[in-house]
């Protein structure tokens, strides 16, 4: 099974700030790694796959970078409806999810 | 617009059996593979099951292997999630999702709340 490790847990960041979250797999994904949005009492919202293209209607200050091993997912200017889990998911070997970063106001 | 609608959530006792239902809508459901994702209190995302548009290929996380069985009914638009021998680990939100345009799951229903315990 592929592990996929994401980092940091938590982060406070202030409104208009830059957001970098990174995750990890344990072994290679090539590029096939998608960044997932949950607000609470939500379902997911798909923001990013083949690690770097976003999906239909985001924004364009979500930015995802990588191929391998280790992903980025940049926030480039956080908004107030930004403030979420995300979570990274790969689906080049079955399917495993991050455990998530918590993106909080600062 | 794409709509995926669970349901046969509930309270079932330990040992119990639960069917989850998924109806889709707003696309041609018979042409894409479906899953199923689960979330526990307070905790992040499972996958669960995997299925292919016509059922060949299906896919299971060993943590449910034997216990849970996914199937669908392409004249109805539908997807289900047979849960047996029930835990008190099953206890999540069940979420069914598409991948109408890849491995990635790009549609999400709103989920279903699956309580194990007596």
């Amino acid at each position: 099974e592929i592990v996929m490790t994401q980092s940091p847990a938590t982060l406070s960041v202030s409104p208009g700030e830059r957001a970098t979250l990174s995750c990890r797999a344990s072994q290679s994904v090539s590029s096939n790694l998608a960044w997932y949005q949950q607000k609470p009492g939500q379902a997911p919202r798909l923001l990013i796959y083949g690690a770097s293209t976003r999906a239909t209607g985001i924004p364009a200050r979500f930015s995802g970078s990588g191929s391998g091993t280790e992903f980025t997912l940049t926030i480039s200017s956080l908004q107030s409806e930004d403030f979420a889990v995300y979570y990274c998911q790969q689906y080049n070997n079955w399917w495993t999810f991050g455990q998530g970063t918590k993106v909080e106001i600062k | 617009e794409v709509q995926l609608v669970e349901s046969g959530g509930g309270l079932v006792k330990p040992g119990g059996s639960l069917r989850l239902s998924c109806a889709a809508s707003g696309f041609t459901f018979s042409s894409y593979s479906m899953n199923w994702v689960r979330q526990a209190p307070g905790k992040g995302l499972e996958w669960v099951s995997s299925i292919s548009s016509s059922s060949s290929y299906i896919y299971y996380a060993d943590s449910v292997k034997g216990r849970f069985t996914i199937s669908r009914d392409n004249a109805k638009n539908s997807l289900y999630l047979q849960m047996n021998s029930l835990r008190a680990e099953d206890t999540a939100v069940y979420y069914c999702a598409s991948g109408l345009a890849g491995y990635y799951f790009d549609y999400w229903g709103q989920g279903t709340l699956v309580t194990v315990s007596s």
